[in-house]
């Protein structure tokens, strides 16, 4: 079936230094979700990305659609304590989505 | 407006007992959807309805089930659990038909099968 893999698992930053996450499928996707889980929440949806090539940004954070739509990335500059979390990619696929296995930014003490 | 509604939040049962989970999605929401999330597994599709149809199903046993009614709330039932169903067990919610955008999720409802 349709997979979505996701990496890396963790990523370990001081706050302030950047973190990026990324997704990546064998085939092409119709369009690619994003969403933040903080610690014992729910996911949230982040935005969507539809077009080829596609870049979207929201303040601190990027997130770009690949040319051939198979892979994509969340970019976050200068991560704050209000970033910690777990980031999940997900493709909509027959009325589902199909997650990627998220990556945790963990902050460093 | 309210956001998606899950009850109950946690619950505690023992192995062989049976679960009924409710959620009431977004007014105006017609498409419900559950996904289980386990450490180990992250987030997996169970079943989408729409309009009290079941549209997809994913790839777990028939002892997980569900249902919509005609309010759009939607129930989910577990039958015989066993220790690997302790989940988060969460529902979302969008407005249906061919839409694809945002999913809208509840708060989660945690079991704990002992």
């Amino acid at each position: 079936g349709q997979q979505v893999m996701q990496i890396p698992q963790y990523q370990h930053v001081q706050e302030g230094e950047d973190f990026t996450t990324y997704c990546n499928s064998s085939t092409t996707l119709s369009n690619i979700q994003w969403y933040k889980q903080r610690p014992g929440g729910h996911p949230v949806f982040l935005i969507q990305l539809v077009k080829s090539g596609e870049v979207k940004k929201q303040k601190r954070l990027t997130f770009q659609f690949g040319e051939a739509k198979k892979n994509s990335s969340l970019h976050i500059t200068a991560t704050q304590t209000t970033d910690v979390g777990t980031y999940f990619c997900a493709m909509d696929s027959n009325y589902q989505l199909i997650w990627g296995a998220g990556t945790k930014l963990i902050i460093k003490p | 407006k309210a956001g998606v509604t899950q009850t109950p939040r946690y619950l505690i049962k023992t192995r062989g007992q049976q679960v009924t989970l409710s959620c009431s999605p977004i007014s105006g929401h017609r498409s419900v959807s559950w996904y289980q999330q386990t450490p180990g597994q992250g987030l997996q599709f169970l079943f989408e309805y729409f309009s009290e149809t079941q549209r997809n199903k994913g790839n777990f046993p028939g002892r997980f089930s569900g249902r919509q009614f005609s309010n759009s709330r939607s129930e989910m039932n577990v039958s015989t659990l066993e220790l690997g169903d302790s989940a988060l067990y969460l529902c979302a919610s969008r407005p249906g038909g061919g839409y694809t955008g945002e999913l809208f999720f509840g708060e989660g409802s945690r079991l704990t099968v002992l």
